[in-house]
């Protein structure tokens, strides 16, 4: 297995406009995570899958940002009419699943969005 | 205030020195998890621990559940230690544990 990853690893964009990354976690897991980081500053969560289900969404996510999991797998998430304010590093990371304990979160690379 | 507070939040040791990073929350939690970051890298899990200590070569990682803190500690300091270490927990939701809450990392410059 080749870890988790995430395309693209850079995105400069145009204020207004849509973008959407990619995620692949690792196969055999089933939980998968979307947290953003700006300079400086440590990741802030943004939404959780469980398999398919979307399970948690923090309040950062408004409504111009929306994830996907389609078939368990790979995500996306889609942020529409971006702001400078959207810029930042986009993580993502996948774990196994259970209730009662705790698992390591494998990470991924990151998206680097840009806004200008 | 943070859920999740790191002390300090830059460092600069010189090659050898031993360093301890410290880290408290003010959360229950079902786990703690230390985490590199290099500049412009991705972030890499060093440990995951709930009580105790834990220890993986020159990386000593320790947890004091009742007073919600924890600390890491780096024996014999390299330049290649340099990196950001970020201090996260796992908050407990009563059984379902999902989400990390991060501190705002601790920047480690060691020099030569």
């Amino acid at each position: 297995d080749t870890g988790v990853s995430q395309d693209p690893r850079h995105k400069i964009t145009k204020r207004g406009q849509n973008v959407t990354f990619r995620c692949d976690p690792i196969s055999e897991h089933n939980r998968l995570y979307w947290y953003r980081q700006t300079l400086g500053q440590g990741p802030e969560f943004l939404t959780y899958f469980q398999n398919e289900a979307q399970l948690e969404k923090s309040r950062l996510l408004s409504d111009r940002f929306s994830a996907e999991r389609p078939k368990g797998s790979f995500s996306t998430l889609e942020i529409q009419r971006t702001e400078q304010g959207d810029s930042a590093m986009y993580l993502c990371a996948s774990s196994q699943a259970g209730t009662g304990t705790s698992y390591e979160q494998y990470f991924g690379p990151g998206t680097r969005l840009t806004v200008t | 205030k943070n859920e999740v507070e790191q002390s300090p939040q830059n460092l600069t040791a010189q090659e050898g020195e031993f360093i301890t990073i410290n880290c408290s929350y003010s959360v229950g939690i079902s786990a703690l998890h230390w985490l590199q970051q290099h500049p412009g890298g991705g972030i890499v899990s060093l440990f995951m621990l709930s009580s105790g200590k834990k220890k993986h070569g020159r990386l000593i990682a320790t947890i004091n559940i009742q007073e919600k803190h924890s600390s890491l500690h780096i024996t014999a300091s390299h330049p290649r230690d340099s990196a950001v270490y970020i201090c996260a927990v796992s908050k407990n939701y009563g059984g379902a544990t999902n989400k990390l809450i991060f501190g705002t990392g601790t920047l480690l410059a060691v020099q030569p």
